[in-house]
């Protein structure tokens, strides 16, 4: 089954605007992770922002936030301002304590439009 | 200096030859990963190893194997390739579980 779900092949958003990429996912485990990464067209994975599950606050890293709603089991990135430089493709990822490794979702393609 | 790195970046190799991936970490992590991402982007496991342990995806062939020398070095031995191993390989280190996995650039493979 799959973890990690990611329902946004694609989105465009306007320069200066915020974004919200969706992602849920599904574990038993009570202690895990949540991880956001950017790959740009040149193909490196990027860390943007990290979630734990027993943290009380939504994680912030400068103009990337994670809205964590853990009854629903989602763990949405928010870009705000967006720059031309955001344009690429953002995965969401989850650690569960009882595995070590990631689990990726699809991802989702983000283009922003001067 | 390069946290995690891997060479070659990329590799262009004919079907049934053998070849490897190196991969080097100088962050001091425990564990490393190898990560297959195919064409349609998706990222999948196919490895992880700490000094202790080594787990690997069961539905990764066993034409696949990873190697360490040391902690700091974890490379991928790919014998008799087939068409469809072409993908970018990603090998990556952690230290804990909630703290972020580091990446290596990625080395895109092709068989032809």
């Amino acid at each position: 089954a799959q973890k990690i779900t990611q329902t946004q092949p694609g989105m465009f958003v306007q320069e200066k605007e915020a974004v919200t990429l969706d992602c849920t996912y599904d574990t038993s485990d009570p202690s895990y992770g949540l991880f956001w990464y950017k790959q740009p067209s040149s193909g490196e994975m990027i860390f943007l922002i990290y979630q734990g599950s027993y943290d009380q606050q939504n994680a912030t890293e400068g103009r990337y936030s994670l809205n964590f709603q853990k009854a629903r089991k989602s763990a949405n990135l928010v870009i705000s301002a967006s720059q031309l430089g955001d344009s690429a493709m953002y995965f969401c990822a989850m650690r569960e304590h009882s595995l070590g490794e990631l689990s990726f979702g699809a991802g989702t393609t983000v283009t922003v439009r001067a | 200096d390069t946290a995690v790195s891997q060479t070659p970046k990329y590799l262009v190799t004919q079907m049934g030859n053998d070849k490897s991936i190196k991969c080097e970490q100088n962050l001091g992590h425990d564990t490393m990963y190898w990560y297959k991402q195919d064409s349609k982007k998706f990222l999948k496991i196919m490895f992880s190893y700490n000094n202790k342990e080594l787990i690997i995806n069961e539905t990764v062939p066993n034409r696949f194997s990873p190697k360490s020398p040391d902690k700091a070095h974890l490379n991928l031995h790919i014998n008799s390739l087939e068409l469809g191993d072409s993908a970018v390989y990603f090998c990556a280190s952690s230290q804990e579980e909630n703290t972020e996995a580091f990446f290596g650039q990625g080395t895109r493979l092709t068989v032809v």
